[in-house]
């Protein structure tokens, strides 16, 4: 079954903390995102990355790190959380970017950082 | 500065009837336009889209409709079912760069 997956769906954790949010996808895609949704806001775009090695910042990338060593894996990694990145996560993935491409989410990332 | 607005947070119609959400953007860059659907507690999931270059795309009961000279576009659902209660972001992307923008989303409720 194509599909994107996110690991942890839910995470509580502490100010400071490094954590890691893993995002994987099974359908060959060159394209993938991340995102935050907070009420009010909608949907924000944290950091892309158009294939392996090659990422660039979104809207709200301050206070995050990705990385694409591999095609499939894109991981979102806080390194010292702050309760202002209290949200939900999404990880996406599309074939291309832009244009007609449609992005594929995952199922989102429940953080509480306290 | 937003650049995809969706300016109603709510909208409730009855089952049978025609759902009309708006969305509208600044930035004349933007050359395609999405609209996604999301359940609670599940992703967005992509539902049409519309190219600059066109006015008017259709895929069964979803109809996207495109003004370019006010920099507005609009999505039809006819007839709406109570299925379609979700919260609907629209979203736009430019060929000039690989963002894509959405817009804060509009709750719809379809009552029986």
């Amino acid at each position: 079954e194509a599909q994107v997956t996110q690991n942890p769906r839910y995470l509580i954790t502490v100010t400071g903390k490094k954590l890691t949010v893993t995002c994987s996808q099974n359908m060959n895609h060159e394209y993938m995102s991340w995102y935050r949704q907070d009420p009010g806001l909608g949907l924000r775009q944290i950091y892309y990355s158009m294939n392996v090695e090659v990422t660039d910042k979104g809207d709200v990338p301050e206070g995050y790190k990705v990385s694409r060593k591999e095609k499939r894996n894109f991981p979102l990694i806080l390194e010292s959380p702050s309760p202002n990145q209290t949200s939900l996560y999404f990880c996406a993935s599309s074939l291309g970017a832009g244009g007609p491409y449609e992005q594929y989410f995952g199922p989102g990332t429940r953080l509480t950082v306290t | 500065d937003q650049q995809v607005k969706q300016n109603s947070p709510s909208l409730s119609v009855q089952e049978g009837r025609i759902s009309i959400l708006n969305c509208d953007y600044t930035n004349s860059m933007f050359d395609y336009f999405l609209w996604y659907k999301k359940y609670p507690a599940e992703g967005p999931t992509f539902l049409i889209s519309i190219s600059s270059i066109k006015d008017k795309n259709e895929d069964g009961r979803f109809t996207v409709f495109l003004n370019k000279s006010a920099k507005h576009l609009s999505l039809h659902i006819v007839p709406s079912q109570p299925g379609d209660s979700a919260v609907y972001f629209c979203a736009a992307s430019a060929d000039s760069n690989y963002k894509l923008t959405f817009g804060k989303g509009t709750l719809l409720t379809v009552n029986p």
